[in-house]
């Protein structure tokens, strides 16, 4: 199977831009796709694929992709974006499923 | 509304089984893959299985190949998760996740979990 490497942590001033990368060889074939998990909760999809958010995600959230590396971007992060965020994609055999390790993400 | 609700977990010693159950409602059920992920206490996300709408395509993570099967039943609008010869490393909380559309490994949906406790 592969592997999906995320920053462990990152912070983000109210307001303020932050972008989450996930790495990994299977990104070079398949789109990611992420989830946000807040303490206690089950996780939330919200961003998938090439350009695509499900309706009741805020448009601050993007994704993008390029070679290896697939990244997440809140733009105007507000108190309640602060949450574990987590990446997916197939692994390289397009079979199964891997998660990337996981960013938690502290708004200041 | 789609709802997942799990159940079944619980405390098993290691080496015996476990069968877990998801309940869908909301949604036309054996239009969709469905998942089952798992989370060990503290820890990150870890897919552990999936089965196409028909249970024609399965798979497994290789941590649970050959002791874990995934089964649904289409009539019951459920989905399920045998697990044996369970080990401590297997103790998590389980969710059943729904694909947006075939075994596409995008989860739009999840439920609460339930959680697995494996010790002696």
């Amino acid at each position: 199977s592969s592997e999906l490497t995320q920053d462990p942590a990152v912070s983000v001033a109210l307001g303020q831009t932050v972008r989450i990368t996930c790495q990994g060889d299977s990104l070079r074939s398949y789109y990611a796709s992420w989830y946000q998990q807040k303490p206690g909760q089950a996780p939330v999809l919200v961003f998938y694929g090439k350009n695509n958010r499900p309706s009741v995600i805020p448009d601050r959230f993007s994704g993008s992709s390029s070679g290896n590396t697939a990244s997440l971007t809140i733009t105007g992060a507000q108190a309640e974006d602060e949450a574990d965020y987590y990446c997916n994609s197939r692994d390289s055999s397009g079979d199964e499923s891997v998660f990337g390790t996981g960013t938690k993400v502290t708004v200041l | 509304e789609v709802q997942l609700v799990e159940s079944g977990g619980g405390l098993v010693q290691p080496g015996r089984s476990l069968r877990l159950s998801c309940a869908a409602s909301g949604f036309i059920f054996d239009d969709y893959a469905m998942h089952w992920v798992r989370q060990a206490p503290g820890q990150g996300l870890e897919w552990v299985s999936s089965i196409s709408w028909n249970s024609g395509s399965i798979g497994y993570a290789d941590s649970v190949k050959g002791r874990f099967t995934i089964s649904r039943d289409n009539a019951k609008n459920s989905l399920y998760l045998q697990m044996n010869s369970l080990r401590a490393e297997d103790a998590a909380l389980y969710y059943c996740a729904k694909d947006m559309s075939g075994i596409t490994f995008i989860f739009d949906n999840w439920g609460q979990g339930t959680l697995v406790t494996v010790s002696s």
